[in-house]
């Protein structure tokens, strides 16, 4: 079936510095891509929501100066943590849709970003 | 606005023995609901979802889930639960037919499954 794959699966790094995570549909077009959020023991928080070719629409209290959606293709979406902090280490999830809605709504696998 | 309300976030169960987990949720439009499980560092996996039809839904595993309009419940179950169940479930939900609006998740159950 549909695949999304997210990554990388782990990356740990060094305070100050920039990390991109990718997120592709395999087998499938995504007209929207969400990305979600996820600290130790707690829910999915979404961050934002892109849609290919326009300007991702972020959740308030998510800074998208630091968090920088680009979703150029029907297929891919990259998200950058840009200067991480410590406190930017958590679990990011991507989730695509294809154009036939929740009957073709997919999870990556997620990437935990460790900041030191 | 919808939400979702998982009022276990832990529930311990022997071996083969049933489980319910439940899920309420509230919105003032039609709704598209989902389980996802999520294992140990792990992305999310779905088990089941409701659209439309039928309110009694089966999904992977041998769960299953009804839809409840009236009590506005989409509640989990699973008749014998295995060691390998143990892991996170959510309950989301959804106001979009064409998904382009997220998924509201629930803040999670976990299943404890022991010997």
């Amino acid at each position: 079936g549909a695949v999304v794959s997210q990554h990388p699966s782990r990356v740990i790094c060094k305070s100050g510095t920039s990390v991109k995570i990718e997120c592709r549909s395999l087998d499938f077009q995504a007209t929207t891509m969400f990305w979600y959020r996820q600290f130790p023991k707690q829910s999915l928080m979404l961050m934002a929501t892109s849609n290919e070719g326009s300007k991702a629409t972020y959740e308030q209290g998510v800074e998208k100066d630091k968090f920088l959606i680009n979703h150029a293709s029907l297929t891919l979406s990259t998200l950058t943590v840009t200067s991480a902090h410590p406190e930017d280490s958590s679990f990011y999830i991507c989730s695509a849709v294809g154009v036939q809605g929740p009957k073709k709504l997919f999870f990556g696998s997620g990437t935990q970003l460790s900041v030191l | 606005a919808q939400s979702v309300t998982q009022l276990d976030s832990q529930v311990p169960v022997f071996e083969e023995a049933p489980v319910e987990l439940r899920c309420n949720y509230s919105s003032s439009v039609s709704v598209y609901l989902f389980w996802y499980v999520q294992y140990p560092n792990q992305g999310l996996q779905l088990l089941l979802k409701y659209l439309s039809g039928s309110t009694l839904v089966k999904g992977i595993n041998g769960f299953e889930a009804e839809f409840n309009k009236s009590q506005t419940s989409f509640h989990l179950r699973k008749p014998s639960v295995h060691i390998s169940d143990t892991a996170e479930y959510f309950c989301a939900v959804s106001t979009s037919d064409t998904g382009r609006r997220a998924l509201t998740f629930g803040s999670g159950t976990r299943l404890q499954v022991q010997p």
